[in-house]
């Protein structure tokens, strides 16, 4: 069965610090990989999206990575703020066969950051 | 506006009652999702749409029943709440990476 497992479930961190979340995930073939951001009381919101042949990307503060060998990615938040409190969702793109396109989403990391 | 809405963002309802959430969207994106959120679960998809009057079957779509006579709006139709379906649900639309709406909470008592 393909899944995504996130690591760890939560996490609190102060203001200014870094962080990383880290996502498993057994889905293959996939087709790409996103990190979304997620707001309390709102819908997520797309982060970063690497196909299979990227290693990073960056959008900011954040930045994932990619190992589609060892099939895990990170997202890294530098210098983290108050508004990075949040959950963090690692989703996989399946690419295979009549499921192509079906999303599998990770549980998420609850973020907060404190003051 | 454009973008992505939800309504109500808020319901009660009792069990065996027909409910039915709204989703509209301004992009004119062909592919529109509807997932449910419950701690403990990922986002699960329950029914999807490639274009008006196609749509598909999801992760849990027992319960649940959807239509799209309009590019732009697709319907969520709970046809018997029962409490199980007590839960946040998003819709999205999708032309590529998918945009979600704000969801709408449903208690079902």
């Amino acid at each position: 069965k393909n899944q995504v497992e996130q690591s760890p479930q939560s996490l609190i961190i102060l203001e200014g610090k870094n962080c990383t979340l880290q996502c498993n995930y057994t889905v293959s073939p996939f087709s790409n990989l996103r990190w979304y951001k997620q707001d309390t009381g709102r819908g997520p919101v797309s982060l970063t999206i690497m196909t299979f042949s990227e290693n990073t990307k960056s959008n900011g503060r954040y930045t994932a990575t990619l190992d589609a060998d060892t099939k895990q990615s990170s997202l890294h938040i530098t210098a983290s703020q108050l508004s990075d409190s949040a959950s963090y969702i690692c989703v996989v793109i399946y690419a295979g066969g009549t499921s192509y396109g079906k999303l599998t989403f990770g549980q998420g990391t609850i973020l907060t950051v404190h003051p | 506006d454009a973008g992505i809405t939800q309504s109500p963002r808020y319901k009660i309802t009792e069990t065996g009652r027909q409910v039915t959430l709204m989703c509209h969207q301004t992009w004119s994106h062909s592919y529109m999702f509807w997932y449910r959120q419950d701690l403990g679960h990922g986002l699960r998809l329950i029914y999807y749409s490639a274009a008006a009057d196609i749509t598909d079957k999801g992760e849990v779509p027992d319960g649940y029943v959807v239509s799209r006579s309009k590019t732009e709006n697709f319907p969520l139709t709970l046809e018997s709440a029962t409490r199980s379906q007590t839960s946040v649900y998003f819709c999205a639309s999708s032309e590529g990476p998918q945009f979600f709406g704000p969801g709408t909470r449903l208690t079902v008592l």
